[in-house]
């Protein structure tokens, strides 16, 4: 069965340095792996995607995520932080075996950047 | 282009009576919908996958008679959450897949729902 998990319940980060949310992953055949964030009360806002090819991914807002196959790991990243990338962060996973398009989600990182 | 509309946006109701959720795409037609379950602080969870014309899939441990999916056509789906308890208080998500992409799946933007 198809797994994500995101260790940490919350990251910290002061304005102007880098950032890392970690991600790590199980599925039986080729993943499909997401990064999607949310602010309060709204619904998921896509922010980037590995399916194949380059390992390194960019997305949306400066972030940007590194696929590690041997490590089963999908770290979401961003050089620079922003007071506004506050937010509630989740990483997703879909097995190319499933052959049903579901989505399965981790626990969600809250990131708390300070100015 | 990918807007999924989900209306309402948030619904107070009394127990026992019953709430309809749309998710609408507005630019796309959407041959799958899904339908997830957020607890505060907690990740989604995966309550059904709809299928325009064909009868919801509901995961394992979700009431299919008290979680009523439909998806008459490929821009719309409802969840009807069926005889309403306080514990079926908290925030529903549906996200849609464009017809033909396998990837890139839009998300609505929540309903709150609050059982008193």
């Amino acid at each position: 069965a198809q797994s994500v998990a995101q260790p940490e319940d919350q990251v910290n980060v002061a304005e102007g340095n880098p950032l890392t949310v970690k991600c790590t992953y199980s599925v039986s055949g080729n993943p499909y792996l997401f990064w999607y964030v949310q602010y309060p009360n709204r619904g998921l806002q896509f922010l980037l995607k590995y399916i194949t090819g380059d390992n390194l991914v960019k997305g949306s807002y400066g972030f940007e995520a590194e696929f590690n196959k041997s490590q089963t790991s999908f770290h979401l990243k961003k050089p620079s932080a922003l007071v506004s990338d506050s937010a509630l962060y989740f990483c997703a996973v879909r097995d190319e075996d499933t052959g049903g398009f579901k989505t399965i989600f981790g626990a969600g990182t809250r990131l708390f950047v300070k100015a | 282009g990918a807007v999924v509309s989900q209306h309402p946006s948030w619904v107070i109701c009394k127990s026992g009576t019953s709430v309809k959720i749309e998710c609408r795409s507005l630019d796309f037609q959407a041959t799958t919908m899904f339908w997830y379950r957020q607890f505060p602080k907690q990740s989604l969870m995966l309550m059904a996958t709809s299928n325009e014309g064909s009868k919801a899939t509901y995961e394992q441990g979700v009431e299919k008679d008290k979680f009523l999916i439909n998806h008459a056509s490929l821009t719309l789906s409802t969840l009807t959450v069926t005889s309403a308890h306080p514990e079926d208080s908290s925030f529903y998500i549906c996200s849609a897949r464009r017809q033909g992409d396998n990837y890139g799946y839009t998300f609505g933007s929540g309903t709150r729902l609050t059982v008193v």
